[in-house]
């Protein structure tokens, strides 16, 4: 299985800033996602991280609000741009591993308040 | 389109009691589908899942799940409550049709009373 770490773990940040979220792996993952869990809320996906190529969003997400990178097989980012309240959120990296694409590995989340 | 619809936001029961979450599936193709809990102000773990092969899953700390394909559902079970098991509770599915991501249910929150 593979382990993913994301940084920061939490964040307090002023509306109107942005914040970049890292999310890495110990290990080759094919696919990479970004979900978002707003408070009380269930996961929603934001995008698929893409490597070497634009992330492709799910309806209600774009690319200017959620720059994605993905410049490899085992890392990820994920900026929130131009922050208001309604962005806080804990933001989930996952990964599928290389064997079965149907086990999905989830990071621990990135705390997110916009004052 | 895949999705899974989770019957009931909250659901309580008493200690020792039977615990039955319930989750129907919409997909075109055979899905993979998921149990996944979450703890409050902590991450998601993976309880069980199931990819095709035998229908009745066993999960962790006593859980399981059963896939009916006529029913198109997957609900999950425990004989037994326990206090620890007071968390958030996510039913997913996942395809080769979507692309492998995985689409989450609303989510249910298990109360269970002493």
């Amino acid at each position: 299985s593979a382990v993913i770490s994301q940084k920061p773990s939490r964040d307090i940040c002023q509306r109107g800033t942005s914040l970049t979220i890292q999310c890495q792996v110990d290990s080759q993952v094919t696919m990479m996602f970004w979900y978002r869990q707003q408070p009380g809320q269930s996961l929603t996906l934001i995008a698929t991280a893409n490597q070497g190529s634009e992330a492709t969003y799910e309806s209600g997400f774009v690319i200017d609000k959620f720059p994605i990178s993905r410049p490899n097989l085992t890392f990820s980012t994920l900026t929130v741009s131009n922050m208001s309240p309604e962005d806080s959120s804990i933001y989930l990296c996952s990964g599928t591993g290389t064997r079965a694409l149907n086990e999905q590995f989830f990071g621990p989340g990135t705390r997110l308040t916009v004052l | 389109a895949q999705s899974v619809t989770q019957l009931g936001s909250h659901v309580s029961v008493s200690e020792g009691a039977l615990v039955l979450l319930r989750c129907n599936y919409s997909s075109s193709v055979p899905p993979y589908l998921f149990w996944y809990v979450q703890y409050p102000n902590q991450g998601l773990q993976l309880l069980l899942k199931y990819t095709s092969a035998a229908t009745l899953v066993k999960g962790i700390n006593g859980f399981e799940a059963e896939f009916k394909k006529s029913e198109t559902s997957f609900h999950l079970t425990k004989p037994s409550a326990h206090m620890s098991d007071a968390a958030e509770y996510f039913c997913a599915v996942s395809g080769k049709t979507g692309g492998f991501k995985t689409i989450f249910g609303a989510g249910t929150r298990l109360f269970v009373k002493a």
